[in-house]
């Protein structure tokens, strides 16, 4: 059974440049949470996807988008990019349920360093 | 106020001792409540979750959870060098959006 995946592992950009990161959740899940992780910092929470739509957003700008596909795979784009976007990010699926608190389960990450 | 709060440590036990991690949260409508280890360089892994008031064991860990407190704990029993790492308390506000603690630096002295 195979657990979530990322891609890549870590990526190198430029400020101003776009980044787009890629994430295939657990089997049987159908919903896909994007975290953010600074050094020395718990995750942050980026947006939430289920049924191909954005659920619950954390305060994020809108640089910051993604997108699910019929699969359940999920990207994120992160536009513009600044110095302060270097991070370590973090894809968590799970399956949905209307009442919450279902479990998470997280990928390896992509670190991505902004130059 | 921060939403989840941690002791960021680190805390030093010696081989063999209990590890007690602790973490209260702000929002009293939190239902579901996670800790998770997370290893130098690598992502969180979940190690326990509890929803109900009271403790749930599961092997050395047992997470504690009083609701009325807003509070909650990890003990980790006959603590081993391979604990050491970043444990990281989550506690679900609202439609699986989880909020995190900063984490406990955990280190396991031989």
């Amino acid at each position: 059974d195979a657990g979530v995946t990322q891609s890549p592992t870590h990526l190198i950009k430029t400020r101003g440049q776009q980044v787009t990161l890629r994430c295939s959740p657990k089997s049987g899940h159908d919903t896909v949470s994007w975290y953010q992780q600074a050094l020395g910092q718990g995750p942050q929470f980026i947006f939430q996807y289920y049924e191909e739509e954005e659920r619950q957003r954390g305060n994020f700008p809108d640089r910051f988008s993604g997108h699910q596909f019929p699969n359940y795979s999920s990207e994120l784009n992160v536009n513009a990019l600044l110095l302060g976007d270097s991070a370590l990010y973090l894809c968590a699926s799970s399956r949905y349920r209307t009442s919450g608190g279902e479990t998470q389960y997280f990928g390896p990450g992509t670190r991505l360093l902004v130059l | 106020q921060k939403e989840v709060e941690q002791n960021s440590g680190p805390l030093s036990v010696p081989e063999g001792a209990i590890a007690s991690l602790n973490c209260t949260y702000s929002d009293r409508g939190s239902q579901s409540f996670f800790w998770y280890r997370q290893y130098s360089g690598k992502s969180p892994e979940l190690i326990m979750f509890i929803y109900s008031n009271g403790d749930k064991e599961d092997g050395r860990f047992t997470a504690q959870l009083n609701k009325a407190s807003q509070y909650v704990s990890l003990l980790i029993r006959d603590s081993q060098p391979s604990d050491s790492a970043t444990y990281l308390c989550a506690v679900n506000m609202g439609g699986n959006k989880l909020v995190f603690g900063a984490g406990t630096i955990l280190r396991v002295k031989s």
